[in-house]
C-alpha cells in the first residue's frame, strides 16, 4: 500500500515550457487535490476533484489545468510555466470518516518545481 | 483576511516542557477541524482531528471552541522528535471538502 505517490520529485523548467505532474493513490479515495506551498504563504488549493469525472477550481487555479484520469489518478498540467509557479506541489486524497463530517486528507511526498 | 490564522512562532521549548498552540478561523460554516504536522521539506501528515468535546491522543490534546472560532493544541512532555511545523486546518463542507490551511506554527524542542 503506497498511499499517495507523485512524479517527478524534482523538476526544473524554463519559462514557457510545459509539463504534467502525476499523482496516484491506492486507498480507493473519492476526492483528490492539488496544493502548492510557498514560503510564508502556507498551502493553497489549486484544483480538486470531489469524485471521478469532476474537477473544480480552488484558490489559485490560474495557469494550471487538471485531469481526473480515473479514480486513482489526478494530474496537474502547467501549459506555459512562469517563474511565479516555482513552488512545492503536493497532491492529496481524501476520505470522509463517520458522520461528523470529519474529512481527512493524505498527502504525497511533493514535487519541487523551479521555473527559470 | 486569511481564513485560518496561527502564530508562526517559532516556539523554542526544552525537552519535557508543555507547549500550547492556538488558531482562529473566520468562517462560521467550518465543520471539520484538524491539526497536521509538517517536517522540514516533507508532506503534511494528519496529527489528529479536533472534536467539539475536545480529544486527546497520548501527549496531545486538542480543543475546539465554536463560539469563539478557536482551536488549540497542547503538547505535554515535549520530545525532540516533536520539532516540526504544526498546521491548523479547517474544512467547509460546501466547498467540496477542500481544506483551508493555516500557515503553521514552528516548534523547536531543545535538549
Amino acid at each position: 500500500n503506497a498511499g499517495v505517490t507523485q512524479t517527478p520529485k524534482f523538476q526544473v523548467l524554463k519559462t514557457g515550457q510545459s509539463m504534467t505532474l502525476q499523482c496516484a493513490q491506492d486507498m480507493n479515495h473519492n476526492s483528490m487535490y492539488w496544493y502548492r506551498q510557498d514560503p510564508g504563504m502556507g498551502l493553497r488549493l489549486i484544483y480538486y476533484s470531489a469524485s471521478e469525472g469532476t474537477t473544480d477550481k480552488g484558490e489559485v487555479p490560474n495557469g494550471y489545468n487538471v485531469s481526473r484520469l480515473n479514480k486513482r489518478e489526478f494530474s496537474l498540467r502547467l501549459e506555459s510555466a512562469a517563474p511565479s509557479q516555482t513552488s512545492v506541489y503536493f497532491c492529496a486524497s481524501g476520505i470522509e470518516r463517520g458522520t461528523a463530517s470529519s474529512y481527512e486528507q493524505y498527502f504525497g511526498p511533493g514535487t519541487r518545481l523551479t521555473v527559470t | 483576511r486569511k481564513e485560518v490564522e496561527q502564530d508562526p512562532g517559532p516556539f523554542n521549548v526544552p525537552e519535557g516542557a508543555t507547549v500550547a498552540f492556538n488558531c482562529t478561523y473566520s468562517n462560521s460554516a467550518s465543520q471539520s477541524f484538524f491539526w497536521y504536522r509538517q517536517d522540514c521539506r516533507k508532506e503534511p501528515k494528519l496529527l489528529m482531528s479536533v472534536y467539539s468535546s475536545g480529544n486527546e491522543d497520548g501527549r496531545f490534546t486538542a480543543q475546539l471552541n465554536r463560539a469563539s472560532q478557536y482551536i488549540s493544541l497542547l503538547i505535554r512532555d515535549s520530545k525532540l522528535s516533536d520539532s516540526a511545523t504544526y498546521l491548523c486546518v479547517v474544512n467547509i463542507a460546501y466547498s467540496g471538502y477542500a481544506l483551508n490551511f493555516g500557515k503553521g506554527t514552528s516548534l523547536l524542542v531543545t535538549p
